[in-house]
C-alpha cells in the first residue's frame, strides 16, 4: 500500500520556466513532509520540508506547497534550471519530523532542458 | 568533515546466501537508518537505530536484520538472499532523531543472481 504517490514518473521543463512535481498521500496522520533531490551514484539530499501546519514554505528558488483537504503537496522551482535535473522524491513523516522512519514517494525524474 | 559512507559500494551474490553492507554515519551522529531502493517502490525504510537499540522498524521480513555499534557504525545483515532483494540500499545518519538532519550515504548496490 503506497502512502505517499507520485503519479508522473518524469517531467521535462525547459531553462528558465517553472518546474512543478506533484505528491499525494492517504495517511491523514502525516504531519511532516519533506522533498529530497537524488542524484545518480548519490544519496538522497535534503531540500525543502513542511509541517502540516503550514500551507507554504519557501528556500530561495523552491516552494513547497500543502493543501491538506486534497492531502496533496507539490513542489515549485523558479526558474528551473539544468543542474537541478535530478530526481526529486517527496517524503512523509508522522511525530512532526522528530523521528528519521520517512515514507517516501517513487520519485519524478526532472530533466531542465538548457 | 566526512560524510555518510557506505562499504562496499557494489556487491554481487547468488540466491540463498547472505550479505553484510556497513555503514560509518557522519562523525557524532548517533541515529543510523537504513532504506531500500527498488524501481517503481521508491525509498522504503528498513530501521533506525539510536545509540545502539532499534528505534523504529519497517515492514520487511525478519530475513533483514540490523545493528549499530557502540561508534555509531551500523551494520545491516540479509539472510537466504532472494532476487528481489535486489536494491540499492541507502544509509542515513543523524544527530538525533530529527528527519530534516537526516544525510545520506551513496548506497550499496545489490544484485543476487
Amino acid at each position: 500500500d503506497q502512502q505517499v504517490k507520485q503519479n508522473s514518473p518524469s517531467l521535462s521543463v525547459q531553462e528558465g520556466r517553472i518546474s512543478i512535481l506533484n505528491c499525494d498521500y492517504t495517511n491523514s496522520m502525516f504531519d511532516y513532509f519533506l522533498w529530497y533531490k537524488k542524484y545518480p551514484a548519490e544519496g538522497p539530499t535534503f531540500l525543502i520540508s513542511i509541517s502540516s501546519i503550514k500551507d507554504k514554505n519557501e528556500d530561495g528558488r523552491f516552494t513547497v506547497f500543502l493543501n491538506k483537504s486534497a492531502k496533496h503537496l507539490s513542489l515549485h522551482i523558479v526558474p528551473s534550471q539544468p543542474g537541478d535535473s535530478a530526481v526529486y522524491f517527496c517524503a512523509a513523516s508522522l511525530y512532526g519530523g522528530a523521528t528519521n522512519k520517512l515514507i517516501f514517494g517513487t520519485g519524478t525524474l526532472l530533466a531542465v532542458q538548457p | 568533515k566526512a560524510g555518510v559512507t557506505q562499504t562496499p559500494r557494489y556487491l554481487i551474490k547468488t540466491r540463498g546466501q547472505q550479505v553484510t553492507l556497513s555503514c560509518s554515519p557522519i562523525s557524532g551522529h548517533r541515529s543510523v537508518s537504513w532504506y531500500q531502493q527498488t524501481p517503481g517502490q521508491g525509498l522504503q525504510f528498513l530501521f533506525e537505530y539510536f545509540s545502539e537499540t532499534q528505534r523504529n522498524k519497517g515492514n520487511f521480513p525478519g530475513r533483514f536484520s540490523g545493528r549499530q555499534f557502540s561508534n555509531s557504525r551500523s551494520e545491516m545483515n540479509v539472510s537466504t538472499l532472494e532476487l528481489g532483494d535486489s536494491a540499492l540500499y541507502l544509509c542515513a545518519s543523524s544527530l538525533r532523531g530529527s528527519s530534516t538532519e537526516q544525510f545520506f550515504g551513496p548506497g550499496t548496490r545489490l544484485t543476487v543472481l
